[in-house]
């Protein structure tokens, strides 16, 4: 079956612009992570949601982050006024919710900022 | 604040050695405790995990130990392999709401 499929697989910015991540989970998976992986670094919580709740944002680094998700489906991360920080490997991941259901992360949206 | 802190940084193992990777936590609510297998360009994998009301669970080559009492976790690779290469990730969850992820461990397995 399908996996989490992420879009673009790459995209390079100019300083400033905005820029959208999508990402499209397994069917039937209500649970919804955002991670930020620098080069070299580990993961970066960013964003959860879980059906029909609110989302979690308490890993949004800040204000120029935000992210959406239409019901169980498709989620987007924007990012606004991009900066070179921002540059590093988002990756979206869906799980069934309750305990010991695994996480399934895409292959990731490699943003670089120049 | 680091949730979750994942050592060494980097390990070179001998094809058919063991491959230790070691993470430690504060959070004694954690009750949750996955690895993660990445190779490069790929999304991370789940590899192993284990609940905290167990010291230790097996799946062929791969054993996660469990310390409850030294909040401590560690993934022991057996008979190593060059198709192991690749970064390992462990991670400690709060009732599966939020995931924190280690720093990752980047396994060579020289052949």
């Amino acid at each position: 079956g399908a996996g989490v499929s992420q879009s673009p697989s790459n995209k390079v910015t100019e300083k400033g612009k905005d820029v959208e991540l999508r990402c499209d989970p397994i069917s039937g998976h209500t649970a919804l992570y955002w991670y930020r992986q620098r080069l070299g670094q580990g993961l970066e919580f960013l964003i959860y949601f879980q059906g029909n709740s609110a989302p979690d944002k308490s890993g949004l680094p800040s204000d120029r982050f935000s992210a959406e998700r239409t019901g169980e489906s498709v989620s987007t991360l924007t990012i606004q006024r991009t900066q070179q920080e921002d540059s590093a490997v988002y990756l979206c991941a869906s799980s069934f919710p309750g305990y010991g259901s695994p996480l399934h992360f895409g292959n990731g949206t490699r943003l670089t900022v120049t | 604040q680091q949730q979750v802190k994942q050592s060494p940084q980097s390990l070179i193992v001998q094809k058919g050695g063991i491959s230790i990777i070691n993470c430690a936590y504060e959070n004694t609510a954690f009750d949750y405790f996955p690895w993660y297998q990445q190779f490069p360009g790929k999304g991370p994998a789940l590899l192993i995990a284990i609940r905290p009301d167990v010291s230790e669970k097996k799946e062929g080559r791969f054993t996660i130990s469990f310390n409850k009492s030294a909040k401590q976790f560690s993934l022991h690779i057996m008979d190593s392999q060059p198709g192991d290469s690749a970064t390992y990730f462990c991670a400690v969850s709060l009732t599966l709401n939020k995931f924190y992820f280690g720093s990752g461990t980047k396994l060579n397995v020289k052949p």
